[in-house]
């Protein structure tokens, strides 16, 4: 079974849309976490949720919300899609979101490669 | 802001030998945690080797190992024996103690195994 998986894989769309990306983790972590990998393959954090609860909102549009059903889900929905939204969004999650980093490593999904055309 | 500094680009390796991929980190903080990941062409990304701040011993997992040496802000990742699954992206990343568990990562170096 995959650890932390994301749907979908790919997503091609026309800008001013929106659409969801969905992910589960079945590890029992309390954290997950969405980054962003930019065209010259930068990543970069966008929000992190602990058992829910958002803990970590870096400068992201609006557009983008965050929403966690529960603690093994965390989604991303992004309105009014924009050209410059293209990017593969990466799902992680990690035990917790705090405390020892050597027992907090981040397990990363295999990505959904986002394109707005 | 902390910043993670990857200098080389690309590194072309044979297979069978080893290499080292360079990092430095920009801190004035006392505890935190270096990782580096690894994404292969498929795009996943892959934990590789974590040490800690204060762990006084280099971090080792199987073929990677962690050169860490903190006066000098570096954490270089050595791979032995070289394989050619081990072409990839690969990234040095950290978290500072407190600062909410969030990897600030390099720009990634691409490697490049050979026959």
């Amino acid at each position: 079974d995959t650890a932390v998986s994301q749907t979908p894989k790919y997503l091609v769309t026309q800008m001013g849309n929106d659409k969801s990306i969905k992910c589960e983790q079945n590890l029992g972590h309390d954290t997950m976490y969405w980054y962003k990998q930019d065209s010259k393959k930068f990543l970069k954090i966008m929000f992190s949720y602990n058992n829910k609860e958002l803990i970590i909102n870096e400068t992201v549009p609006n557009r983008f919300s965050p929403k966690s059903p529960d603690k093994a889900h965390l989604n991303l929905h992004i309105n009014s899609l924009e050209l410059g939204d293209s990017a593969v969004y990466f799902c992680a999650s990690s035990p917790r979101s705090s405390g020892l980093l050597a027992k907090n490593i981040q397990y990363f999904g295999a990505g959904t490669r986002l394109s707005v055309l | 802001a902390q910043k993670i500094t990857q200098t080389q680009p690309g590194m072309f390796v044979q297979e069978k030998e080893a290499v080292t991929l360079d990092c430095t980190y920009d801190t004035s903080d006392q505890s935190y945690g270096l990782f580096w990941y690894k994404q292969p062409s498929s795009g996943e990304m892959i934990f590789l080797i974590y040490q800690g701040s204060y762990d006084e011993q280099n971090a080792t997992e199987g073929r990677y190992s962690l050169n860490f040496q903190k006066a000098r802000k570096s954490a270089n990742l050595v791979i032995s024996a070289s394989q050619l699954g081990d072409s990839a992206m690969y990234f040095c990343a950290n978290i500072l103690t407190g600062g909410g568990n969030k990897l600030t990562f390099g720009t990634g170096t691409q490697l490049k195994v050979e026959l």
